[in-house]
């Protein structure tokens, strides 16, 4: 089955350090790749995302490589801000026929990342 | 994107009786909602797809009769925990399928479930 590998947090940071959060994934097919941030009492959102192999998603300054070969999807970002402090949630979605959902999604662990000024 | 919306926020029930958590998609109409349970320090562990008008699909290992899910309508699901025990309290989510692109998710805030 698929699944979703994450580095262990906590990570902690100081203000415009640089970020790397890990994830690896197992999948039969041809997933999708997600990051999704949970900001302190939000739901998730979604952060970027690819959909292909060397695609590379991007937003808010964070961005992240679908790398097939080595079955990774690392999020970084170049100068992380007090703001970014969140958990952040590797996930893969995977097309499924029969008539089920398009869009069902595995997570990883989540990494909890702190930013202090 | 899609706004989703959960209540109650926050539950604490009895041993031995019933909750009923709500999730609304307020600004698209979801043909499909997912409910996830997520434990203190761990990953969103999905418990069922919801369809609307059809029965819900549950994963494996999760209770039909316990985690009973209604999608009657295209704003809303709901997910009534039956008979909860305390081994039941948990960080229940919603999220709705996105349209589109549908494999994109819109998640509610949660609900906080603790039974006593």
């Amino acid at each position: 089955g698929n699944s979703v590998t994450q580095m262990e947090g906590p990570v902690t940071l100081s203000e415009e350090a640089f970020l790397t959060i890990n994830c690896t994934y197992t999948a039969t097919g041809y997933p999708s790749l997600f990051w999704y941030v949970q900001y302190p009492g939000e739901g998730l959102q979604l952060l970027l995302k690819a959909t292909k192999a060397d695609d590379k998603g991007s937003n808010k300054g964070f961005e992240a490589t679908y790398r097939k070969e080595t079955t990774s999807f690392h999020l970084e970002k170049g100068s992380v801000q007090v703001s970014d402090s969140a958990v952040y949630f590797c996930a893969l979605s995977e097309a499924s026929g029969g008539g089920t959902s398009y869009g069902k999604l595995t997570f990883g662990q989540g990494t909890i990342l702190t930013v202090h000024p | 994107g899609a706004v989703v919306s959960q209540h109650p926020s926050r539950v604490i029930c009895k041993s031995g009786t019933s909750v009923k958590i709500e999730c609304r998609s307020l600004d698209f109409q979801a043909t499909t909602m997912f409910w996830y349970r997520q434990f203190p320090k761990q990953s969103l562990m999905l418990m069922a797809t919801s369809n609307e008008g059809s029965k819900a699909t549950y994963e494996q290992g999760v209770e039909k009769d316990k985690f009973l899910i209604n999608h009657a309508s295209l704003t809303l699901s709901t997910l009534t925990v039956t008979s909860a025990h305390p081994e039941d309290s948990s960080f229940y989510i919603c999220s709705t399928e996105g349209v589109p692109p549908r494999d994109t998710q819109y998640f509610g805030p949660g609900t906080r479930l603790t039974v006593l």
